[in-house]
């Protein structure tokens, strides 16, 4: 029972490094996505994914990209690390057999110094 | 788009007292809704879940949360908590003809011995 896995747990680059996080799902889910969380904003929504193939932005998607080239992997790539998306991201799947509950992986702390 | 706002950052409580956490919700249909909790250093486990019908839904760890449409309100409530409840809590607003999902930003309780 893998569920969501996330790699790296944890990550520091320099300003400019880019860099992929990976994100896995084991359950068959259509739907997949990624979220940053920073204090006092809760987890906001980066980029999702409603199948193979299909992706689109979410409410904060400026600086990253993503790819959906198979159901289970959906990497999450910084082009440009800034300060700024210094954040913990988790990326979360849900799909019809989970009645859209979503499930997350354990996070991702980024750190651009 | 759907959004969530979650009014009280932090909370204090003592063991053993009732917990009422807030949620309103802004969405021009039917919601789904959701309250996730976060403890430190891990990824988010679903408490508990409205989609329709029985307005008063129960979850798991003992919480229950009612939701009121004409409140636009899904407040997350314990009877009695326990020490190991202090956490991050997060409400969720999903939509039926959408694939997004919101998060409010976050409630920290704080269980006092």
């Amino acid at each position: 029972n893998a569920g969501v896995t996330q790699t790296p747990k944890f990550q520091v680059l320099k300003t400019g490094q880019s860099m992929t996080l990976q994100c896995a799902q084991d359950m068959n889910h259509e739907y997949m996505s990624w979220y940053r969380q920073d204090p006092g904003m809760g987890l906001r929504l980066i980029h999702y994914s409603v199948g193979a193939g299909i992706t689109d932005q979410g409410e904060v998607p400026n600086g990253y990209n993503v790819s959906r080239s198979t159901t289970e992997d959906f990497p999450l790539r910084l082009l440009s690390a800034a300060p700024s998306q210094t954040s913990v991201y988790f990326c979360a799947s849900r799909g019809e057999n989970s009645g859209k509950r979503a499930f997350f992986g354990q996070g991702t702390r980024l750190t651009v110094v | 788009a759907q959004s969530v706002t979650q009014p009280d950052i932090h909370i204090t409580v003592s063991e053993g007292a009732s917990l009422e956490l807030r949620c309103n919700y802004s969405y021009g249909a039917t919601p789904y809704l959701f309250w996730y909790v976060q403890s430190p250093g891990q990824g988010l486990q679903l408490l508990l879940k409205y989609f329709s019908g029985d307005t008063l839904v129960q979850g798991i760890k003992g919480f229950e949360a009612e939701f009121k449409r004409s409140q636009s309100s899904f407040n997350l409530r314990k009877p009695s908590v326990h020490w190991s409840d202090a956490a991050e809590y997060f409400c969720a607003v999903g939509a039926i003809n959408n694939n997004d999902m919101r998060f409010g930003a976050g409630t920290r309780l704080t269980v006092k011995p």
